[in-house]
């Protein structure tokens, strides 16, 4: 199936420090979606994205969806040792009977 | 509160047995979800429903089956013809018109041995 191009693939930082994660694709899609999963748990929607250029914030987690609709980048500022798990993207084109797109995840590790 | 449950959240299997995870959603929504995650390969769709009494086969739909009988429930069924079924299982659901993602479920993990 399809995939979107999700990177980094990991990030080990430091806590206190910024975040950035991104998805390319070579479709266009009319909403992008960020999701975070917790070790065990189901992934849990952090931020939708419903127009191009859009910038929504989440406290301090911020999206964007690109202009070309084609990408879409998270900013996590600030990070915190909750901040640790994996992060999605997912993307949903029109008329694909509501299936979203996947990134393969961004893994974040935060070291207190 | 509204929600989705999944249940076991650990399950055991011998080889060669059939095992049927549960799915329940008491959020009025339409479209249910199946999903596979292996480490490092993300989330890969199994089956979906849009409506009760219809499904579709996502793309890895082979040594699996589900039924539609209620809005509220989604079962999946891993038959002994999958050849690998050691995985995180995650079932979702989304409201009709939505574009509000979908809701997860906390995931079952299933183990054969």
């Amino acid at each position: 199936g399809q995939q979107l191009n999700q990177s980094p693939q990991s990030m080990f930082i430091q806590e206190g420090e910024d975040v950035s994660m991104n998805c390319t694709s070579s479709s266009i899609f009319n909403t992008w979606l960020w999701y975070k999963q917790d070790p065990g748990e189901g992934p849990v929607l952090l931020i939708a994205l419903y127009k191009a250029g859009e910038l929504t914030s989440n406290g301090r987690l911020t999206a964007q969806f690109g202009i070309t609709r084609k990408d879409s980048f998270l900013n996590i500022s600030a990070s915190i040792p909750s901040d640790v798990g994996i992060y999605f993207c997912a993307g949903l084109i029109a008329g694909n009977n509501r299936k979203l797109i996947w990134g393969l995840g961004t893994s974040l590790a935060v070291n207190p | 509160d509204g929600g989705i449950t999944q249940s076991p959240k650990y399950l055991f299997r011998k080889e060669g047995q059939n095992v049927t995870l549960s799915c329940e959603q008491n959020l009025n929504h339409d479209a249910m979800y199946w999903y596979r995650q292996d480490p490092g390969q993300g989330l890969r769709l199994i089956y979906y429903s849009q409506i009760v009494n219809d499904f579709q086969k996502g793309d890895i739909a082979e040594g699996y089956s589900v039924s539609r009988e209620k809005k509220e429930s989604f079962p999946l069924t891993v038959t002994s013809a999958q050849k690998n079924p050691t995985a995180f299982y995650l079932c979702a659901s989304i409201r009709a018109g939505g574009d509000y993602g979908y809701t997860f479920g906390s995931g079952t993990r299933l183990t054969v041995v």
